[in-house]
């Protein structure tokens, strides 16, 4: 079985600070690794994934993350906070690239200050 | 790039009545589909996956008579919530592989309320 822990139900940072969403997971096969981003009453919008290959992965929006296996971790990173990151923020793990349901973290929100 | 639509974004119905949400894979066909449930402020939680031509598979502990899911075609899937109650109000959620590259698309979600 797979499994995603969040650390942190709420982040807050000020506009222009260093973003940091910390995620873990849990698989007994090769994951393969999301981030997704969700605004109020919206569906969710693919931020970056790892499949195979570099660990650092970029995605959109200025965001990366680095699939660390020693660390069974995937955590999200922005250097610069903008007021319209605010949102929640998923992580998600799955057994293949699309065509295995996806488990989800339970969501971490991002609020950014002026 | 290809799209996943859900129709109604947003449908309030009354106690006992039933509600079907349709998830369609606009520019690509899709052998599965997955439904997602996720109550305000919480995680998505996989309902079910439905399967084109065959039965769908439910998770553990949620109830298929009361969420009928019917794959019709390679292109839609639908999930009727049936006697529906308050407790079933909820950000109902689906996801499609497009068959042919395996990428996995999310619907824009369906918001129900119920009476």
């Amino acid at each position: 079985a797979q499994s995603v822990t969040q650390l942190g139900s709420h982040v807050s940072v000020s506009e222009g600070a260093l973003v940091l969403l910390r995620c873990n997971y849990s698989s007994s096969v090769p994951p393969y690794l999301f981030w997704y981003v969700q605004y109020p009453n919206q569906g969710l919008q693919l931020l970056l994934k790892y499949t195979t290959g570099a660990t650092l992965v970029k995605g959109i929006n200025g965001f990366e993350a680095e699939f660390k296996k020693s660390e069974t971790s995937f955590h999200l990173t922005k250097p610069s906070a903008h007021m319209s990151d605010a949102a929640e923020y998923f992580c998600a793990v799955s057994e293949s690239s699309g065509n295995t349901p996806l488990v989800f973290g339970k969501g971490t929100r991002l609020s950014v200050i002026a | 790039g290809a799209v996943v639509s859900q129709h109604p974004s947003r449908v309030i119905c009354k106690s006992g009545t039933s509600v079907k949400i349709e998830c369609r894979s606009l520019d690509f066909q899709a052998t599965t589909m997955f439904w997602y449930r996720q109550f305000p402020k919480q995680s998505l939680m996989l309902m079910a996956t439905s399967n084109e031509g065959s039965k769908a598979t439910y998770e553990q502990g949620v109830e298929k008579d009361k969420f009928l899911i019917n794959h019709a075609s390679l292109t839609l899937s639908t999930l009727t919530v049936t006697s529906a109650h308050p407790e079933d109000s909820s950000f109902y959620i689906c996801s499609a592989p497009d068959r042919s590259t395996g990428e996995l698309f999310f619907g824009e979600g369906s918001r129900l309320t119920v009476l």
